[in-house]
């Protein structure tokens, strides 16, 4: 079984420019997950979507986005790049449940610097 | 809002034992999570807790404590290929879905 594949693996943008990363979840997992990873905050949520639908969303500006196509693949976009935007941006699919021992299972990241 | 504490690094010997300390504050636990990241590399799975005691799989055990807001991952037998980053991840039932919060994480090196 093929695990989270996210693309591209590594993206170099200027400031004011916008980026769209893609995830393609493991087979038969419906949500999906973003998260942003620095040095210095960890992992930070972004957003989950569920069918197509954004089931939650953490504390970060309109310019994040995202969505869930049919297929459960994810997209998510940033618009109007800053610095402070340059981060491991993490995707993870789940089988869809909303409790208990629910893992996430990780892909391997888009690497973004923005210059 | 929740609060997750780790220590930011550790060192270890091989072969010995280390034991990674995490406290959470929050009002809607829903369960605790260990999560490995070698550098370069995806999280993956390690354990989960929901209610209090010990889980063991392996070399790698998770103890919860809810009423103290902590839990610890213990490594035995300690590998070079142990030295990864070791996340500690809170769900909170209030939020819905499947978000999980994360600590910082550990940095543990392993040494000869």
């Amino acid at each position: 079984k093929a695990g989270v594949t996210q693309t591209p693996r590594y993206l170099i943008k200027t400031r004011g420019q916008q980026v769209t990363l893609s995830c393609s979840p493991i087979s038969g997992h419906r949500s999906v997950s973003w998260y942003q990873q620095t040095p210095g905050q960890g992992l930070q949520f972004l957003f989950e979507y569920f069918s197509e639908t954004q089931r939650n969303k953490g504390n970060f500006p309109g310019r994040f986005s995202g969505r869930q196509f049919s297929n459960s693949r994810s997209e998510m976009n940033v618009s109007t790049l800053e610095l402070g935007d340059s981060a491991l941006y993490l995707c993870a699919s789940s089988l869809g449940g909303s409790g208990g021992n629910e893992k996430l299972f990780f892909g391997s990241g888009t690497q973004l610097s923005v210059l | 809002g929740q609060n997750i504490d780790q220590p930011t690094e550790m060192t270890a010997t091989e072969g010995a034992i280390v034991q990674i300390n995490c406290t959470y504050q929050t009002s809607g636990f829903n369960g605790l999570f260990w999560y490995q990241q070698h550098a370069g590399e995806a999280p993956t799975f390690l354990s989960y807790n929901v209610l209090d005691g010990l889980e063991e799989k392996g070399r790698f055990s998770s103890f919860l404590s809810r009423s103290k807001g902590y839990s610890y991952l213990l490594l035995k037998e300690l590998q070079m290929k142990d030295s990864a980053s070791y996340l500690c991840a809170v769900r909170d039932i209030r939020g819905g879905g499947n978000k999980l919060t994360f600590g910082t994480g550990t940095q543990l090196k392993v040494e000869l």
